[in-house]
């Protein structure tokens, strides 16, 4: 069964660091999303993509945060520089128009510790 | 605005029996989709079941059934006889708009289902 794959697992990173989480959704899937979880919560959009274009940025942090998706098909998610609220679980789904309830599939995350 | 609410924080249940977890949500749209999610310690999300507004019938998915009350915008999730795999963060969301479109999505705050042998 295809999955969304997401590297890496986890990640330490000291703050004023950069650090980059890489995601590379079901083939086929035009739409790709970067959520933020912080720990008891619900996950929260970052970005969204629908191929290579930007959809809605709206919640992200344009200062620290950047995220491409050049060939739609994988995408990046950078932070610069790191800050100790950045600590979260990074998720990435994508979705496909073809299916009618358009439910999002969703990659293991990267959990980042920021100390 | 569109928003979740799950009011309860973690719920317990028995081994073989059913449980209710309960999502109310807010929006003025007219067509929309709901979903619940579940999240085990693990950390991924997992895609358990789908209601569209115009829906007429509850959804069911195995053991996963979708209690939607249109007037009262509720839409709980039904769990029938609960494993002990069962045992994870369960999360509800909603999309506005209607089919075959991806639009983000919103979640709850989530509950913590405890599953006792």
């Amino acid at each position: 069964e295809a999955e969304v794959a997401q590297s890496p697992r986890y990640k330490i990173t000291e703050k004023s660091q950069a650090v980059a989480f890489w995601c590379d959704p079901i083939s086929g899937h035009a739409t790709l999303y970067w959520y933020r979880q912080i720990l008891g919560q619900g996950p929260e959009l970052l970005v969204q993509f629908q191929d290579e274009s930007v959809v809605d940025d709206s919640q992200l942090p344009k200062d620290r945060f950047s995220a491409e998706r050049l060939k739609g098909v994988d995408s990046t998610l950078k932070i610069q520089p790191a800050e100790l609220g950045d600590s979260a679980m990074y998720l990435c789904a994508s979705s496909s128009r073809d299916r009618r309830s358009g439910e999002q599939y969703f990659g293991p995350g990267t959990r980042l510790t920021v100390t | 605005a569109q928003k979740i609410t799950q009011t309860q924080p973690g719920m317990f249940v028995q081994e073989k029996e059913a449980v209710t977890l309960d999502c109310t949500y807010d929006t003025s749209d007219q067509s929309y989709g709901l979903f619940w999610y579940k999240q085990p310690s693990s950390g991924e999300m997992i895609f358990l079941i789908y209601q569209g507004s115009y829906d007429e019938q509850n959804a069911t998915e195995g053991r996963y059934s979708l209690n939607f009350q249109k007037a009262r915008k509720s839409a709980n999730l039904v769990i029938s006889a609960s494993q002990l795999g069962d045992s994870a963060m369960y999360f509800c969301a909603m999309r506005e708009g209607g089919v075959y479109n991806n639009n983000d999505m919103r979640f709850g705050a989530g509950t913590r289902l405890t599953v006792k042998p």
